[in-house]
């Protein structure tokens, strides 16, 4: 009973380096988002993705590209890491939008020097 | 934009007491309301969903309220346990597929 997972679950970037962070999800949800959380400033939403093959902007986007080439897996992609995306990153989903719960995998620490 | 604002930051409470935290948001136009615990390093767990046409959800001893009308949400525990400490999230879910979050609530419970 995995729910959704994030790999991986820590990593440190120099600047300028690309990578690409995983979300999985097995319980056929429809709806897959990614948050960025940092120190009193909340979760705020990047991308989101309502089904295979859609993808949405959030209220902060930049710098940040997204994938959802199969249901159950929703990729975030950093294509020029910069300081400023040091964060704790968080995946969610929900069977569908407004009315059911959403769960969030375990997060990922990205430290950019 | 939506805002939502928790208050206290920070909450420090012995053994036993009944507690609430606060939740309130700035656009009543939300399809709901859900609290969720998040243990330091750790992920979010979801605690209760409020549907914006409910008012109230229980889950032993917690207590959700929604008050649309004045943009309000309270988290009841009840009979607080050092393993209920954790930060409490709150957030609303506007046009159906974004949730805007409050900073959250730290709670201690002391034993």
């Amino acid at each position: 009973n995995a729910g959704v997972t994030q790999t991986p679950k820590f990593r440190v970037l120099k600047t300028g380096q690309s990578m690409t962070l995983l979300c999985a999800q097995d319980m056929n949800h429809e709806y897959m988002y990614w948050y960025r959380q940092d120190p009193g400033m909340g979760l705020r939403l990047i991308h989101y993705s309502v089904g295979e093959g859609t993808t949405a902007k959030g209220e902060v986007p930049d710098g940040y590209n997204v994938s959802r080439l199969k249901k159950q897996n929703f990729l975030l992609g950093l294509e020029s890491a910069a300081p400023s995306q040091t964060s704790v990153y968080f995946c969610a989903s929900s069977f569908t939008s407004g009315g059911t719960e959403a769960f969030f995998g375990q997060g990922t620490r990205l430290t950019v020097v | 934009k939506q805002e939502v604002t928790q208050i206290p930051a920070a909450l420090s409470v012995p053994e036993g007491e009944n507690l609430v935290l606060n939740c309130s948001f700035t656009d009543s136009a939300i399809y709901n309301l859900q609290w969720f615990r998040q243990d330091p390093g750790k992920g979010l767990t979801s605690l209760l969903l409020i549907q914006s046409s409910q008012r109230e959800q229980t889950s032993g001893r917690l207590n959700a309220s929604l008050d649309k009308s004045s943009g309000r949400s309270t988290l009841y525990i009840a009979a607080s346990q050092p393993g209920d400490s954790a930060t409490y999230l709150c957030a609303v879910m506007v046009g159906g597929n974004q949730f805007y979050f409050g900073t959250g609530t730290s709670l201690t419970v002391i034993p």
